[in-house]
């Protein structure tokens, strides 16, 4: 059984560029959640994606934007970067996305580092 | 907007004590969960709790979910090497889609 993977591991890029980042889900799973932990604080939720629609997402600006393929595997993108956005991107899979004991599964995460 | 607090931010121990890590709220959470997150590394699930009151236990960790789903608390007895790491306190509410996080006790134990 695959685990959750992301790519690229690290990023370096300018302000006012945009960036894609990748995701695949652990086989067998249908959702896929982003979060955005900046350094020494918790992840951030950023938006859920349930069978390749968005179907929640948290307090971000619309240039963060996301799409989930058929395969369920997803991409995050960010456009117009900020400073601020510097931080590690994390992806989590889980089997349904919703209810008390969902598990979420997370990925090693995306360094993004914006200069 | 529901926030979790956790406590302390920062824990520095020797080898061989027991601490605990406390998460608070003012709103009700459907569920609680623990995970640890190493340097480089995603976060990893430890425990869900889900009932008032309910206390679990993994090896030498003790979780406890208050009795009004607002509280939370971790407890290491015998704390080891091993068991440094960032903890993260994350709660889902009720119907909710959305894990909320709080920011995480940085433990570090010395040999």
């Amino acid at each position: 059984e695959t685990g959750v993977t992301q790519s690229p591991t690290h990023l370096i890029k300018t302000r006012g560029q945009q960036v894609t980042l990748r995701c695949s889900s652990q086989s067998g799973h249908n959702t896929v959640s982003w979060y955005q932990q900046a350094l020494g604080q918790g992840p951030q939720f950023i938006f859920q994606y349930y069978r390749e629609e968005e179907n929640g997402r948290g307090n971000f600006p619309p240039r963060f934007s996301g799409l989930q393929f058929p395969n369920y595997s997803s991409e995050l993108n960010v456009n117009a970067l900020e400073l601020d956005d510097s931080a590690l991107y994390l992806c989590a899979s889980s089997l349904e996305g919703f209810g008390s004991t969902d598990t979420q599964y997370f990925g090693p995460g995306t360094r993004l580092t914006v200069l | 907007t529901q926030l979790l607090e956790q406590s302390p931010q920062f824990l520095s121990i020797q080898e061989g004590e027991n601490l605990t890590v406390y998460c608070n709220s003012s709103s009700v959470f459907s569920s609680l969960q623990w995970y640890r997150q190493e340097p480089g590394e995603g976060p990893v699930l430890l425990v869900t709790v889900v009932t008032g009151g309910e206390v679990k236990k993994l090896k030498r960790l003790t979780f406890q979910f208050g009795d009004a789903r607002k509280d939370s608390s971790l407890h290491i007895t015998a704390a080891q090497p091993g068991d440094t790491g960032l903890y993260l306190c994350a709660g889902r509410g009720a119907g909710s889609y959305q894990l909320t996080f709080g920011k995480g006790t940085k433990l570090s134990v010395i040999p």
